[in-house]
């Protein structure tokens, strides 16, 4: 496609379900990124892939949190025993890594609701 | 960790004026600092950069300032229009991982015809 795709758009689920989140990048893009956008703040880094390296998991905020990407595309971002905290908005962003501008291209995030 | 704080966190504004928003950051090895506009429902949209070899850089109505002696950097929009209306973030990051940014909390600019 021509810009990150993001599946669902929208998700509500019930309190230590589990949810699963998928991007799909820019193809040809090599760094793939998840955010956390909460309720009017700013966006929190959780977890970078960068080719075949072993991802950056250093924002993910508890091991409940985690995430693959496959084939070095698609990505799924997994919440286990979702808890009320985790609402929120997730947004994935790919970008080039070799010759690229640094530029980051958001999809139109994943609104997640716990109840 | 870095911390960027952002000010403010609302401005609102006539068409025509110039809206500046300012951003300080806590970790003097940070290098890149980009700013991003979102639009409601909408992702965030790479506006302008600057990485820390520059002072200033300017795209048409666009500019940011970079003052690393004291960690800050700024937005300046001219002319404003109403389509200038959205949400703007600052971030900052360092090393060799450009995209592993460290945003603002935000602010919200409101363009009142």
């Amino acid at each position: 496609g021509a810009g990150v795709s993001q599946s669902p758009s929208n998700k509500v689920t019930e309190k230590g379900k589990d949810v699963e989140l998928r991007c799909d990048p820019i193809s040809g893009h090599t760094a793939l990124y998840w955010y956390r956008q909460s309720l009017g703040q700013g966006l929190e880094f959780l977890i970078y892939f960068q080719g075949n390296s072993a991802p950056d998991k250093s924002g993910l905020p508890s091991d409940r949190f985690s995430a693959e990407r496959t084939g070095g595309s698609v990505s799924t971002l997994t919440i286990q025993r979702t808890q009320q905290e985790d609402s929120a908005v997730y947004l994935c962003a790919s970008s080039l890594l070799v010759g690229g501008t640094g530029e980051l291209f958001f999809g139109e995030g994943s609104r997640l609701t716990v109840l | 960790g870095e911390n960027v704080e952002q000010h403010p966190s609302t401005l609102s504004v006539q068409e025509g004026d110039s809206a500046v928003i300012k951003c300080t950051y806590s970790d003097s090895a940070s290098n890149y600092f980009p700013w991003y506009k979102q639009e409601l429902g909408k992702g965030p949209q790479l506006i302008i950069d600057i990485r820390s070899n520059v002072g200033e850089k300017k795209d048409q109505r666009i500019a940011v300032t970079l003052n690393k002696t004291a960690k800050h950097f700024s937005l300046h929009i001219t002319e404003t229009q109403p389509e200038d209306s959205a949400v703007y973030f600052c971030a900052a990051s360092g090393g060799t991982s450009y995209g592993k940014l460290t945003f603002g909390q935000g602010t919200i600019l409101t363009v009142h015809p």
